[in-house]
């Protein structure tokens, strides 16, 4: 089964440094991952995917995700946080055939100015 | 363009009651997919639909719930017996294609509320 563990309930930082929300994940097969963010009282947005190829993945709002699959991780990243950045992020993976989306529990960050 | 939208946006209900939630989905998308989020958890697989058919409804947590979409379009999520363990927010997603690569793009979800 597959199955996806962000290990931070909550993330803290200041506004103005680099960013880092963790994500593993465990598949048999290939991973097919997923950002998502959710801010208060909007839905889920899709960030930013890694499918196959450069393991270093870009998204939108200067958001990049690294895929590392010796440690089958694939934290989300940024190089200086803004306080409009402060929401709830989803990690996700997908594997082969038809199995669905699997989601984490997210992980909240808060970025402090 | 216009995104995934549902109604309604929140309901309440009392416990034994029927509600049925429905899921617009982005033009031209054929793939549909309804997810269940609760308070501090990720949104959970329920049911996936590739055009008319439901392909994967392995998430349906028991026979109280069923999910329709007739002409390909427009997806109606069901619930019969409504119990508080309902409680949650359903979220609707589409995706062009029902490929593993393709992005789900979400709809703003519904709060529903079993008293």
């Amino acid at each position: 089964a597959q199955s996806v563990a962000q290990p931070e309930d909550q993330v803290n930082v200041a506004e103005g440094n680099p960013l880092t929300v963790k994500c593993t994940y465990s598949v048999s097969g290939n991973p097919y991952l997923f950002w998502y963010v959710q801010y208060p009282n909007r839905s889920l947005q899709f960030l930013l995917k890694y499918i196959t190829g450069d393991n270093l993945v870009k998204g939108s709002y200067g958001f990049e995700a690294e895929f590392n699959k010796s440690q089958t991780s694939f934290h989300l990243k940024k190089p200086s946080a803004l306080v409009s950045d402060s929401a709830l992020y989803f990690c996700a993976v997908r594997s082969g055939g038809n199995t669905p989306l699997v989601f984490g529990k997210g992980t909240r960050l808060s970025v402090i100015a | 363009g216009a995104g995934v939208s549902q109604t309604p946006s929140n309901k309440v209900t009392e416990k034994g009651k029927y509600v049925e939630l429905r899921c617009d989905p982005i033009s031209g998308h054929t793939a549909l997919y309804w997810y269940r989020q609760s308070l501090g958890q990720g949104p959970e697989f329920l049911i996936y639909f590739q055009g008319t058919g439901a392909a994967d409804d392995s998430g349906l947590p028991n026979d109280r719930f069923f999910a329709v979409r007739p002409e390909g379009s427009v997806s109606t999520l069901k619930i019969q017996r409504t119990e508080r363990g309902d409680s949650a927010v359903y979220l609707c997603a589409s995706s062009l294609g029902g490929s593993r690569t393709d992005t789900q793009y979400f709809g703003p979800g519904t709060r529903l509320t079993v008293l």
